[in-house]
């Protein structure tokens, strides 16, 4: 089974500042993919930035990036010059190759962020 | 298309009352999932249908809890004989399988059991 840990509950930034937020996996599969979603305050979840394990370049999306170490384990989301409209819920997710059955989400316990004017 | 879709989005009933909520997915996605998510935790998996076939049920999904998708478009999820315990947020996401089966979640149900 596949387990998904985010160390920090709660992370404050200021706007335009950088926060870095952490997690860690645990699996034996050998192909697999990694998320962040994002969760506004009372609004549905959308998908932040991906990346697939058989990948060595860290993904990119705009203002998030991402920083994979495969062999640690190891899946930290960089968010650069916050806005205030980054504030909501984090969560790091594992999904095992997409192909392959028994094909879900397994969630961290999220990190709530909040973006400071 | 407008995303994924649930109904209702709050639900409030009494223990012992039986409850269904409808997800209608993205039109031309083939794969529907329930998670459930508790107040400040990550959402846990359910179940998950590959067209109107259910795949795969979490151990988390009691005998009180079924789902169908009869029709391999919308689903719903029914709770019987509903649990304070069953008080969560119920989210529904859809993918197309044979792609990169982005998940795409819907608003959720939240529901409250008295």
């Amino acid at each position: 089974a596949q387990t998904v840990t985010q160390s920090q509950p709660e992370m404050s930034v200021q706007e335009a500042e950088t926060v870095t937020l952490s997690c860690t996996y645990d699996t034996s599969e050998s192909n697999y993919y990694l998320f962040w979603y994002k969760q506004p305050p009372s609004r549905q979840m959308i998908l932040v930035i991906r990346q697939e394990a058989y990948k060595q370049q860290n993904a990119t999306e705009n203002r998030f990036s991402v920083n994979f170490q495969k062999a640690a384990k190891s899946f930290s989301l960089k968010i650069s010059d916050s806005q205030l409209g980054d504030t909501a819920m984090y969560f790091c997710a594992f999904i095992r190759d997409p192909k392959a059955a028994g094909n879900k989400l397994t969630f961290g316990g999220g990190t709530r962020v909040l973006v400071k004017p | 298309d407008t995303g994924v879709s649930q109904d209702p989005r709050h639900k409030i009933t009494k223990r012992g009352q039986n409850v269904t909520f409808r997800c209608d997915p993205i039109s031309e996605h083939n794969r529907l999932y329930w998670y459930r998510q508790t107040l400040g935790q990550g959402p846990e998996f359910l179940t998950y249908f590959q067209n109107e076939a259910q795949l795969e049920k979490s151990r988390l999904l009691s005998d009180r809890f079924s789902a169908e998708r009869p029709k391999g478009s919308f689903s719903t999820l029914e709770i019987q004989r509903t649990e304070q315990g069953d008080s969560a947020m119920y989210l529904c996401a859809s993918s197309f399988y044979g792609s990169n089966d982005e998940q795409f979640f819907g608003p959720g149900t939240r529901l409250t059991v008295l």
